[in-house]
């Protein structure tokens, strides 16, 4: 998992801003995924990617947009639409085929001011 | 669609001993039951995994089983040391397509010397 990274690790955000959180990885995936996670609380889905110029909604999208143009980049960009999202920010990736293993990048702490 | 519930949510142990933590998951179809662990501030990392044709799996000191059935599993650590102190989270998902992993809410694990 040394090949997925996140950038930055922290950010602050003002309120009715736009912001993307960057999520690059080496490894030759084809499968790219980001995850938000509250204290005690698991990873919920955001979105997920299979291939360059696809990508799904997850199980909480309401306020969150991506892209991906790339094979290795895979970015998420927190709207002023959505109303709480101070959070830590996980992107994983996966090899396409039979392995299923996802592999997280280092995470992003987003905290609005 | 697939609800995954992990318990307990807190788990102190002295060293030494054996930890158990149990997830149950609502999916049936799900194939793939993965675990993490989590230190503070860190990434998930992958420690072990089980697919639904096997009944238990074990590396060194962690095991996992799956009872298909009453559709739970469980991790099993022996032999605990500080070092395993973190927080684990297990999930499942239906293998290859989009690999959605559903999470559970995670145990903090407390190993004391």
């Amino acid at each position: 998992d040394g090949g997925i990274t996140q950038s930055p690790k922290y950010l602050f955000r003002k309120e009715g801003q736009n912001v993307t959180l960057s999520c690059e990885q080496n490894l030759n995936h084809d499968a790219m995924y980001w995850y938000r996670q509250d204290p005690g609380q698991g990873l919920r889905l955001i979105y997920y990617s299979q291939i360059v110029n696809d990508f799904q909604k997850g199980d909480i999208a309401e306020g969150y947009s991506v892209s991906r143009e790339k094979k290795e980049s895979f970015p998420l960009t927190v709207t002023s639409a959505q109303k709480n999202p101070t959070a830590f920010y996980l992107c994983a990736s996966r090899t396409s085929g039979s392995t299923d293993t996802q592999y997280f990048g280092p995470g992003t702490r987003l905290t609005v001011l | 669609g697939e609800n995954v519930e992990q318990h307990p949510s807190t788990l102190s142990v002295q060293e030494g001993d054996s930890a158990v933590i149990k997830c149950t998951y609502s999916d049936s179809a799900s194939n793939y039951f993965p675990w993490y662990k989590q230190e503070l501030g860190k990434r998930p990392q992958l420690i072990i995994d089980i697919r639904s044709n096997v009944g238990e799996k074990k590396d060194q000191r962690i095991a996992v089983t799956l009872n298909k059935t009453a559709k739970h599993f469980s991790l099993h650590i022996t032999e605990t040391q500080p070092e395993d102190s973190a927080v684990y989270f297990c999930a499942a998902s239906i293998s290859g397509g989009y690999n959605k992993l559903i999470f559970g809410a995670g145990t903090r694990l407390a190993v004391h010397p």
